[in-house]
C-alpha cells in the first residue's frame, strides 16, 4: 500500500535556526513530488514539484530535494513569516492525478 | 486576476440536509478536485474530474456528490447521507496538459453541523 509519512510532526525553531523537513514516502512508482505550504484556514500554497531522485529546487529560504525513498524540505535561517504547515504529497505512475498527502509538519519560527 | 474561488467560506449544516459547497476557476485547467482535510490528517480525495462531463470517486466519496457541466466549475454536494460532514473542503484544478502536473488550491471552505 502507498504511504506518505511526514517528520517531525511539528517543530519549533528560532529565527536564524536552520532546519529540515522530512517526507518518506513508499509507492509502487513515483511520477511527481509535491511540497506545499498551508498557513492557517488557508488553501495549500504550491511550492515545489520533485520528479527524480537528485533532483533540487529552491525558493528563497527553501530547498527541496529528493531521493529514491524520501525528500527533504531545508529552511535556511528562517524568520518568523515561514510559520506554516509544510505539505508533502505524491503522484503515482498508477494514479492519475491523484495525489497522497502526508499529514505534514507545522513550523513555528519564533523572534 | 486568475485563480480558484471556494464559496461560501463557512457553510452550516443541519441534520438531514443537503448542502452544496461551490468551486469556479478561470485557469483554463482541465483537471478538478475536491479534498477533505481533517485536523492532524492529509488531505483526502473525494472526488476528482478529467474533463467535463466526467468524474471519478476518489477515497472518501461515499455521502457525496459532483456535476461537471461546465469546464470552470465543479461543486460539490454533501448529502444528508454523509455522518461526519464537519470538515475544511479544499477544491483544486489542474492543466494535466504537456506533462503538467502540478495541483492549485483554492482558499477552502469550512463546513460546521448544527
Amino acid at each position: 500500500e502507498d504511504q506518505v509519512t511526514q517528520s517531525p510532526e511539528a517543530l519549533r525553531l528560532q529565527e536564524g535556526e536552520s532546519s529540515s523537513l522530512n517526507c518518506s514516502y513508499t509507492v509502487s512508482g513515483l511520477r511527481g513530488l509535491f511540497w506545499y505550504r498551508q498557513d492557517p484556514g488557508k488553501g495549500p500554497e504550491f511550492l515545489f514539484t520533485l520528479y527524480s531522485a537528485g533532483e533540487e529546487k529552491e525558493k528563497e529560504r527553501l530547498k527541496a530535494t529528493l531521493t529514491k525513498k524520501e525528500s527533504f524540505l531545508h529552511i535556511t535561517a528562517p524568520k518568523p513569516e515561514d510559520s506554516a504547515t509544510y505539505l508533502c504529497a505524491v503522484e503515482t505512475t498508477d494514479s492519475w492525478g491523484k495525489l497522497q498527502f502526508g499529514a505534514g509538519t507545522q513550523v513555528v519560527v519564533t523572534p | 486576476d486568475g485563480g480558484i474561488t471556494q464559496s461560501p467560506k463557512y457553510l452550516f449544516r443541519k441534520e438531514g440536509q443537503n448542502v452544496t459547497l461551490s468551486c469556479e476557476q478561470n485557469l483554463n485547467h482541465d483537471a478538478m478536485y475536491w479534498y477533505r482535510q481533517d485536523p492532524g490528517q492529509g488531505l483526502r480525495l473525494i472526488y476528482y474530474s478529467q474533463i467535463v462531463n466526467d468524474f471519478q470517486k476518489g477515497d472518501i466519496a461515499e455521502g457525496y456528490s459532483v456535476s461537471r457541466e461546465k469546464k470552470e466549475s465543479f461543486p460539490l454536494t454533501v448529502t444528508s447521507a454523509q455522518k461526519n460532514p464537519t470538515a475544511f473542503y479544499l477544491c483544486a484544478s489542474s492543466p494535466r496538459q504537456g506533462g503538467q502536473e502540478t495541483q492549485y488550491f483554492g482558499p477552502g471552505t469550512r463546513l460546521l453541523v448544527l
